[in-house]
Formats: C-alpha cells, structure tokens, sequence
C-alpha cells in the first residue's frame, strides 16, 4: 500500500531555534497537506500544496511540494513554546480518490 | 459554524459492547471520513462516505460499521467492542472532493474496551 515516511519522529528543541521536518515515499502524490495536532484536539490544517515546486508560507512556516512529487518539508522558522504539538503529513494519490496517507508524525517539543 | 463536532469525548466500553461515535458537520460538505489513531502511528481511515446514501471501505474497516442518510452526519458503529479498537476516533469532511483535498477535523473521541 502507499506508505509516507516522516522524519524525525521526535524533536526537542531550544525555543528560537529553526526547525525542518520531512515527508517522502516512492509513489507520486497530486497533493501535499500538513496538519499540526495539539494534545487532546483533533489535527489542524497548516499548509496545502497543489503544485510539485510550490513553495508556500503560512506566517513562521513554510512548505515545499518536492519537484519529483514524492516528498514535502515543513520548515518553523524562531519556534516558540506554542509551536509544541504532532505534526503530519498527508499525501493525496491520484489513484486513492480523495483519501489521504498520512505519515506517522513528528512530535515537537521546544524548550524555553 | 462549529464545523465538525464529534460525541462523546471519552468512553468506556467492556468488551462485546457496543456503541456508535456521532459526528456532525455544518460546512455542507459532501465528503466525511472516519479515522483511527494508535499512538506513533498515523492515521488509519476506517470508512469515508462521497456524500448521502453512499459509504465505502477505507484501510481497516473490519468491526465497524456506518451510515450516511444525511449530508450533516456520519456516525460510526462498533457492534461488539474488542480491546485491539481501543484508539482515539477522528472523524473529517472535505468540500468537492474532486480539486479540493483538505480535510477538517473533529476534536477525537477517546475509545477505551476493557
């Protein structure tokens, strides 16, 4: 089946500090989406990616639809506290409908 | 709008219960999903729904069961509850469908069978 694979699987970070994660598989995805989840809440929509190059911005965060259309970054530029949570992937196959994949996530933790 | 509201927050169930998770949304939006988290993993979609009248399988589908006889809501069935559907339950809905991927989601329905 398709598969994301998200790394890092965990951070701890400096409050301040840049942070980058990333998303890649070996199949073809239309659409990269990103979602923060913070503790007890459901995941929250951050960044959607329709285009391979797409670089788009939502504040102190950035994404990038990879050329070859198999990756996605998600780039935090000064984390601050607020900034702790899950972060996901999701992919959109052409071939899977309208259902995303989803990576594993990448848990956030910034001290200050 | 409140977007998507799931019911309840937290539950309980002794094994071979069973109960239904409720999910309503109030975007008018012709596509809902159920999915399931397990910790360190992502999300599983369980069963998703194109619109009223119209449900289809997702990736573990197995012990649930759903319906979809309005465009609000999209409840979920769990007939007879096992330990291995202890999980947090998101439920989601997304507008077109055909051009439009993002998906918005519920606040989660913590499941426990003991």
């Amino acid at each position: 089946g398709q598969q994301l694979n998200q790394s890092p699987q965990s951070m701890f970070i400096q409050e301040g500090e840049d942070v980058s994660m990333n998303c890649t598989s070996s199949s073809i995805f239309n659409t990269w989406l990103w979602y923060k989840q913070e503790p007890g809440e459901g995941p929250v929509l951050l960044i959607a990616l329709y285009k391979a190059g797409e670089l788009t911005s939502n504040g102190r965060l950035t994404a990038q639809f990879g050329i070859t259309r198999k990756d996605s970054f998600l780039n935090i530029s000064a984390s601050i506290p607020s900034d702790v949570g899950i972060y996901f992937c999701a992919g959109q196959l052409k071939e899977y409908g309208n259902k995303l994949v989803f990576g594993a996530g990448t848990i956030l933790r910034v001290k200050s | 709008n409140a977007g998507v509201t799931q019911t309840p927050k937290f539950r309980i169930l002794k094994i071979g219960q069973s109960m239904t998770l409720q999910c309503t949304q109030d975007m008018n939006h012709n596509y809902m999903y159920w999915y399931r988290q397990d910790p360190g993993m992502g999300l599983k979609l369980i069963y998703y729904s194109v619109g009223a009248g119209i449900t289809d399988k997702g990736e573990v589908p197995n012990g649930y069961n759903v319906s979809r006889s309005t465009t609000e809501d999209f409840p979920l069935r769990l007939e007879l509850a096992a330990p291995s559907q202890t999980s947090v339950y998101f439920c989601a809905s997304s507008y077109r469908g055909l051009a439009d991927y993002e998906q918005y989601f519920g606040p989660g329905t913590r499941l426990t069978v003991t």
